[in-house]
C-alpha cells in the first residue's frame, strides 16, 4: 500500500524553531510537497521538493532525502499564525497522496 | 492569480436526496480538477480525478454512481451526491491545476451536512 506518516501534533511557543517529519512509502515519486490548512480553510500550497536537498522560503523551508523516503518542513521564528494542520504530499503520477497530517500548536 | 471557488459553501439535505456542489477556476483553466473529502481532524482523501471533456477517474473504494462528477469545462467541474446518507456528510474540498501537478489550487470547502 502507500503510506505518508507524520506525527500527529507537534506544540512550540513563539519565536521558536519546529520541525514537521514525514516518512512515504509510496509506488510512485515525482516529489514531495507541503500544504498548511488553518481549520475549516482550505490547504494552501507552502513548498515542493523534486530533488534531494533543503529548499527555503521565507521563514519555511522543506528537505528532502529520496533514499530514505523522508522530507521534513521546518518553521522558524514561529508566529501564533502559524497554528494550523501541515500536510505532506507525494506526487505520484498525476496525483497528490497526502500525509495524515500534523497539527501545530503555537503558545505565547 | 489561481483562485478556486467552490459553491455552496455548506449545505444541509435529507437523507435520500441530491446535492451538487460546484467548483470553479475563476482566473485560469484548469486542465485537471480533483475532488477530495475530509473527516474532522484527518487528512484529505482523494475521491477522484477530473479532466475537462472526459470521464472522472475514481479512486479504489469511492461509488461512482454516487458521487457524479462531471467536468464540463476548463474552469467547471461539479459533483452530485446522490441519494445522500448521513455518513456521506463531510467537508469536501475541489482542487485544480493547470501544470505541474505538484502545485494544486484548493477551494475553500463544502460543508455537507445530511440528516
Amino acid at each position: 500500500g502507500q503510506s505518508l506518516e507524520q506525527p500527529s501534533e507537534v506544540t512550540a511557543v513563539e519565536g521558536a524553531i519546529v520541525q514537521i517529519n514525514c516518512t512515504y512509502q509510496t509506488s510512485g515519486f515525482y516529489g514531495l510537497s507541503w500544504y498548511q490548512q488553518h481549520d475549516g480553510g482550505a490547504p494552501t500550497f507552502l513548498s515542493y521538493n523534486a530533488l534531494d536537498g533543503l529548499e527555503e522560503t521565507g521563514r519555511f523551508s522543506s528537505f528532502l532525502s529520496r533514499s530514505d523516503s523522508y522530507g521534513y518542513l521546518l518553521l522558524q521564528e514561529l508566529q501564533m499564525k502559524d497554528s494550523a494542520s501541515y500536510f505532506c504530499a507525494v506526487g505520484n503520477t498525476d496525483k497528490l497522496i497526502f500525509g495524515t497530517g500534523t497539527r501545530l500548536q503555537v503558545f505565547p | 492569480g489561481a483562485v478556486v471557488s467552490q459553491h455552496p459553501s455548506w449545505v444541509i439535505c435529507k437523507s435520500g436526496t441530491s446535492v451538487k456542489i460546484e467548483c470553479r477556476s475563476l482566473d485560469f483553466q484548469a486542465t485537471t480538477m480533483f475532488w477530495y473529502r475530509q473527516f474532522p481532524k484527518q487528512s484529505l482523501m482523494l475521491m477522484a480525478t477530473s479532466n475537462e471533456g472526459s470521464k472522472a477517474t475514481y479512486e479504489q473504494g469511492v461509488e461512482k454512481d454516487k458521487f457524479l462528477i462531471n467536468h464540463a469545462s476548463l474552469t467547471l467541474s461539479t459533483l452530485t451526491v446522490t441519494s445522500a446518507h448521513p455518513e456521506d456528510s463531510s467537508f469536501y474540498i475541489c482542487s485544480a491545476r493547470t501544470s505541474g501537478f505538484y502545485e494544486q489550487y484548493f477551494g475553500p470547502g463544502t460543508r455537507l451536512t445530511v440528516t
